[in-house]
């Protein structure tokens, strides 16, 4: 069975960092592009970035362009993003998906919450 | 960037009667392999999205036969022939075809009259 287990969200100052990861099970990790999207409270779903396999491919929304990374770690079957100098439009429920052919997201993860607010 | 454009925002159904869901594309969803990349996604209320449907028309396991959908170029639509008490929550079409950026609709609410 897929599973995907999104963790690091919390309440963070506007200009500080967290760290989300998401671990994945149930399936070949390493073989599979990984995405992150994002919800805001009450709104819809925003696309985050996307990863390939190797880690050597990596595509952001322009919003977070600079400011977030995402990378991985096949070893550990672990998707990871990196938030730096948040602000309080990136207040969201974070979630992990695994992207299948044709740039689909076929399963998601529970969701990370992250509020950025003083 | 590619707008999806769905319509109605709100969708009150009775129950045992049919709904109709669209997504409008600002440009043709028609990838170089000549597959179409445009999916449709359900959140029930407090849950993960689940995808629904993938490639316009190709349901996902598990998902019941009453729902279908179906388009082409830059229209399409999710159909659910008969909505049940569980189908409540909010749907989402997405395309994959012209990323970066993936895009999604906008999300349409479907509750029960």
């Amino acid at each position: 069975e897929v599973q995907l287990v999104e963790s690091g969200g919390g309440l963070v100052q506007p200009g500080g960092s967290l760290r989300l990861s998401c671990a994945a099970s149930g399936f070949t990790f390493s073989s599979y592009w990984m995405t992150w999207v994002r919800q805001a409270p009450g709104k819809g779903l925003e696309w985050v970035a996307n990863i390939k396999q190797d880690g050597s491919e990596k595509y952001y929304v322009d919003s977070v362009k600079g400011r977030f990374t995402i990378s991985r770690d096949n070893a550990k079957n672990s998707l990871y993003l990196q938030m730096n100098s948040l602000r309080a439009e990136d207040t969201a429920v974070y979630y992990c998906a695994r992207v299948s052919d044709g740039c689909t997201f076929d399963y998601w993860g529970q969701g990370t919450l992250v509020t950025v607010s003083s | 960037d590619v707008v999806l454009t769905q319509s109605p925002l709100s969708l009150p159904v009775t129950l045992g009667q049919p709904a109709s869901i669209s997504c409008r594309s600002s440009q043709g969803l028609v990838y170089s392999d000549g597959n179409t990349y445009l999916n449709w996604f359900q959140q029930r209320p407090g849950q993960s999205p689940r995808r629904l449907i993938y490639e316009v028309s190709k349901r996902d396991s598990g998902v019941p036969d009453r729902f279908s959908g179906s388009g082409s170029g830059t229209d399409f639509t999710l159909k659910i022939s008969r909505v049940e008490a569980e189908d409540v929550g909010v749907y989402y079409c997405m395309q994959g075809t012209h990323w970066p950026p993936v895009t999604f609709g906008q999300g349409t609410r479907l509750e029960i009259k």
